[in-house]
């Protein structure tokens, strides 16, 4: 089975600041799909973005960007002018693009911003 | 926005009783799953069900759980005989046809498990 390493526990960053989280996966497979989930304190799991291993262009989703190197198995998720509201648990996950369709999540990342 | 929808929020139950955990997934979605958090640690896989079957379970999914969808746009986790250790968040999630595409989780149902 594929697994999903997030190798910090926690994360703290101020207000206004950049932080990135990290995030490293692997698998034997070419064709896979990755994403960065935010939980925050209401339990709910909320898509921040997301990125098919196919393509070489970086996803960017406004504040929120990713650092894919395919070659490595390294999927970091930047956040750019951190606010308050980013405060949660961050998620990253795997899912195969042929062999069945389950998610794989790592253990997360807790952040914190400091205001 | 579509949603998926999860009822009941939290859910107290005594060890050894049944509970079963609904769920509504996006409906023009195929693919749906149940995640479990036990509180801290990291979401773990149970099924996914496609096609109106499991197509995969975890080492976790064992007997005491089941999965129906009985009308088309319920889908539910019937947990036979609680144990403690069965005191979780559980998601429920769907996906659409392709497998490029994210999938959408509900609020969670908190089972307690006393």
């Amino acid at each position: 089975a594929q697994t999903v390493t997030q190798s910090q526990p926690e994360m703290s960053v101020q207000e206004a600041e950049t932080v990135t989280l990290s995030c490293t996966y692997d698998t034997s497979e070419s064709d896979y799909y990755l994403f960065w989930y935010k939980q925050p304190p209401s339990r709910q799991m909320i898509l921040v973005i997301r990125q098919e291993a196919y393509k070489q262009q970086n996803a960017t989703e406004n504040r929120f960007s990713v650092n894919f190197q395919k070659a490595a198995k390294s999927f970091s998720l930047k956040i750019s002018d951190s606010q308050l509201g980013d405060a949660a648990m961050y998620f990253c996950a795997y899912r195969s693009a042929n062999t069945g369709n389950q998610f794989y999540f790592g253990t997360g990342t807790s952040l914190t911003v400091i205001p | 926005e579509p949603e998926v929808t999860q009822t009941p929020s939290h859910q107290v139950t005594q060890m050894g009783q049944e509970v079963i955990l609904r769920c509504v997934p996006i409906s023009n979605h195929l693919y749906f799953y149940w995640y479990r958090q036990i509180l801290g640690q990291k979401v773990e896989f149970l099924v996914s069900f496609y096609n109106n079957e499991i197509s995969e379970k975890s080492e976790i999914f064992d007997d005491q759980f089941s999965v129906e969808r009985p009308d088309g746009s319920n889908f539910t986790l019937k947990i036979r005989s609680t144990k403690l250790e069965d005191s979780a968040m559980y998601f429920c999630a769907s996906s659409g046809t392709r497998s490029n595409t994210e999938a959408f989780f509900g609020q969670g149902t908190r089972l307690t498990v006393v």
